[in-house]
């Protein structure tokens, strides 16, 4: 299986800050790979497929760069809702897998 | 609006069996292929299965830990996605997610459904 590892495990930031978590597979998956946002009690919501194309109606501070096996996941100006969990997900292979997550709290 | 909603959760002992429903509207359900994706409490997400469409002959893939004990079935005639799940442990404790496919990763997600597998 593919493994995807992503870090950091967690952040704090603050309003207006620029972040960037990234994810590492472990082998090579072309640019495969999504980014979900999750909120506590909430179900995720993609942001990100094709590694870098911006799902419809997500704002435009979020994006996503890389191939091959590695990636990130960019937030330029960080607001207040953008406090949640994000997930890395592969799916250029069975079984898809996500990294660990990481939890953006604030500072 | 695209809706899923998840059905069927609740307490098993280990080793028993519990069936997920997830009832789909909003869209042209014999479309795209279908998930299953659950988050143990307090972890993180975990991809456990998917289902082709008819154009994939209803093929199903599995994560490791779920083959062999889970089954993933669908009705297109009803809009209806779901988990069989048998021989059931501690570790499947989960909330359990359906999700719509496209470009290639879930898109659409349900509200989930916990299941507790405990003695």
């Amino acid at each position: 299986d593919i493994q995807m590892t992503q870090s950091p495990s967690s952040l704090s930031a603050s309003v207006g800050d620029r972040v960037t978590i990234t994810c590492r597979a472990s082998q090579d998956i072309r640019n495969v790979l999504s980014w979900y946002q999750q909120k506590p009690g909430k179900a995720p919501k993609r942001l990100i497929y094709a590694a870098s194309t911006l799902q419809s109606g997500i704002p435009s501070r979020f994006s996503g760069s890389g191939s091959g096996t590695e990636f990130t996941l960019t937030i330029s100006s960080l607001q207040p809702e953008d406090f949640a969990a994000y997930y890395c997900l592969q799916h250029n292979t069975y079984p898809r897998t996500f990294g660990q997550g990481t939890k953006v709290e604030i500072k | 609006e695209v809706q899923l909603v998840e059905s069927g959760g609740g307490s098993v002992q280990p080793g028993g069996s519990l069936r997920l429903s997830c009832a789909a509207s909003g869209f042209i359900f014999n479309d795209p292929y279908m998930n299953w994706v659950r988050q143990a409490p307090g972890k993180g997400l975990e991809w456990i299965g998917l289902i082709r469409d008819k154009g994939g002959r209803y093929t199903t893939e599995y994560a490791a830990s779920v083959r062999g004990r889970f089954t993933i079935s669908r009705d297109d005639s009803k809009n209806l996605l779901f988990l069989q799940m048998d021989s059931l442990k501690i570790e499947d404790t989960a909330v359990y997610y359906c999700t719509t496919d496209s470009r290639g990763s879930p898109d659409y997600w349900g509200q989930g459904t916990l299941v507790t597998v405990s003695s």
